[in-house]
């Protein structure tokens, strides 16, 4: 099962653009790359999800390298309300590769006024 | 809002007690998930169910157990209670028909005394 590997936390100011790298050396050739946004005791919200290049929503970009190892969640012009926990996740979606795959703890990401 | 609900929000019980939570998936979803969140860590699998059927688990003892309805609804349970069992249990539906992301319910936050 693909680890991944995150910073714990990171801070950033208002209106300025986030980037939050996800490494995952041991990919798997049929996993994809998803990533996840939780808000206290709620539950984890999907933000995007990609397999290779570059991924774009109306919400953020993922960036994915051509050897897959790591991936960048972009997140354009943070307000307060971006202040939550960033989860990557790697694993083939409802396939048998998927059902052990943990979260981690995740990137802490606190907007800053 | 995911269409995913949980129920209870909260519950107090006692060490060696039994406690039954429910989950209501996301129309068109076949798929639940259940995962544990303990304070300041990331979700962590338990168990998957797919057309009424375990369909993989995580390193969790027998004494959590599920069960998964004709209507995709589900059930967790718990038998035995530990203090270590206090924590947030999401579940999330998903279906598998494509490489559909998983939909998360706000969960519910269980203390054992």
């Amino acid at each position: 099962l693909a680890k991944t590997t995150q910073p714990i936390s990171m801070d950033s100011y208002e209106g300025q653009e986030v980037n939050i790298t996800c490494s995952h050396n041991n990919i798997a050739t049929n996993d994809y790359i998803t990533w996840y946004q939780q808000f206290p005791s709620q539950g984890p919200r999907f933000i995007i999800q990609g397999y290779k290049t570059k991924v774009t929503n109306e919400v953020a970009s993922l960036f994915i390298p051509a050897d897959r190892k790591s991936s960048t969640l972009s997140l354009p012009r943070v307000s307060l309300s971006d202040t939550a926990v960033y989860y990557c996740l790697v694993g083939a979606l409802n396939s048998g590769g998927y059902q052990k795959v943990t979260f981690g703890t995740g990137t802490k990401l606190q907007v800053i006024p | 809002e995911t269409g995913v609900t949980q129920s209870p929000t909260h519950l107090i019980k006692t060490r060696g007690q039994q406690v039954t939570l429910r989950c209501s998936s996301q129309s068109g979803h076949n798929t639940v998930s259940w995962y544990q969140q303990a304070l300041g860590q990331g979700p962590q699998f338990i168990f998957q169910y797919y057309r009424e059927e375990e369909n993989g688990r995580g390193n969790f003892p027998p004494r959590f157990s599920g069960l998964q309805f004709p209507n995709y609804s589900s059930e967790l349970n718990v038998n035995a209670l530990e203090l270590d069992d206090s924590a947030l249990y999401l579940c999330a539906s998903s279906t598998r028909d494509t490489q559909e992301t998983q939909y998360f319910g706000p969960g519910t936050r269980l203390l054992v005394l």
